[in-house]
């Protein structure tokens, strides 16, 4: 089957860095997605991955191991507003097909 | 700028009525798809299409059918709707490119639906 895993829920505080696991078993890879959806909202794309390594983009960097079926998205110098749930999501075989994980909810506190 | 638009935001019909949402996007995508997100389930693909008249069932696609007679829409049909059909629905849209983040999907803004 295909499966993708990441924590249900974060707290982190205001001003620090956050890193939200996802761990994958799908058939086939072609790619991984990390978006960002605020409650009511559509999700937005925050980042992509095909090849193992660190991509960074601001405060937001992403990193991706194939071999282990193993990324994670990392949130540097948290703010109030990246409370949001973070969507780890898999391209496989299936070709323009995503394969989504729950979700991360994250809550950023002063 | 991208833009998936959905006919709705707020929907709210009843038990037993058919139910047509909309989904249009403007970026010449030849894939375009159908979920549903519910709390603590994260989102489900309903259905799918990779072309015009084509279509190919997600992974709950009981209770619901879809049209796509041009390349730029794509609408989702409840035909007799449940109240366990009560959700967000969520349309997207992707191209199919041999560049980088080739499959990136774009989202359209959900239509909360209402079955009462």
């Amino acid at each position: 089957g295909q499966n993708i895993d990441q924590p249900t829920e974060m707290t982190a505080t205001e001003g620090a860095i956050v890193q939200i696991n996802c761990t994958y078993q799908t058939s086939g890879f072609n790619g991984l997605f990390w978006y960002q959806q605020h409650a009511g909202e559509a999700p937005t794309f925050l980042s992509y991955n095909v090849l193992d390594g660190l991509e960074e983009k601001g405060r937001f960097s992403s990193f991706l191991s194939r071999s282990k079926g193993y990324s994670y998205l990392l949130l540097k110098e948290l703010q109030m507003k990246d409370s949001a749930s973070y969507l780890c999501a898999v391209i496989g075989n299936q070709g323009g097909k995503l394969i989504f994980g729950q979700g991360t909810e994250l809550s950023v506190k002063p | 700028d991208v833009k998936v638009t959905q006919s709705s935001r707020y929907l709210v019909k009843r038990t037993g009525e058919k139910v047509f949402l909309e989904c249009v996007q403007d970026m010449d995508h030849e894939n375009m798809f159908w979920y549903r997100q519910d709390p603590g389930l994260g989102l489900r693909l309903i259905y799918f299409s990779y072309d015009v008249k084509m279509k190919e069932k997600g992974d709950i696609p009981e209770g619901y059918s879809v049209s796509r007679e041009k390349k730029e829409r794509f609408s989702l049909i409840l035909e007799s709707a449940s109240t366990n059909q009560t959700s967000m629905y969520l349309c997207a849209s992707s191209s199919t490119t041999s560049s980088g983040r080739s499959y990136e999907q774009y989202f359209g803004p959900g239509t909360r639906l209402t079955v009462t």
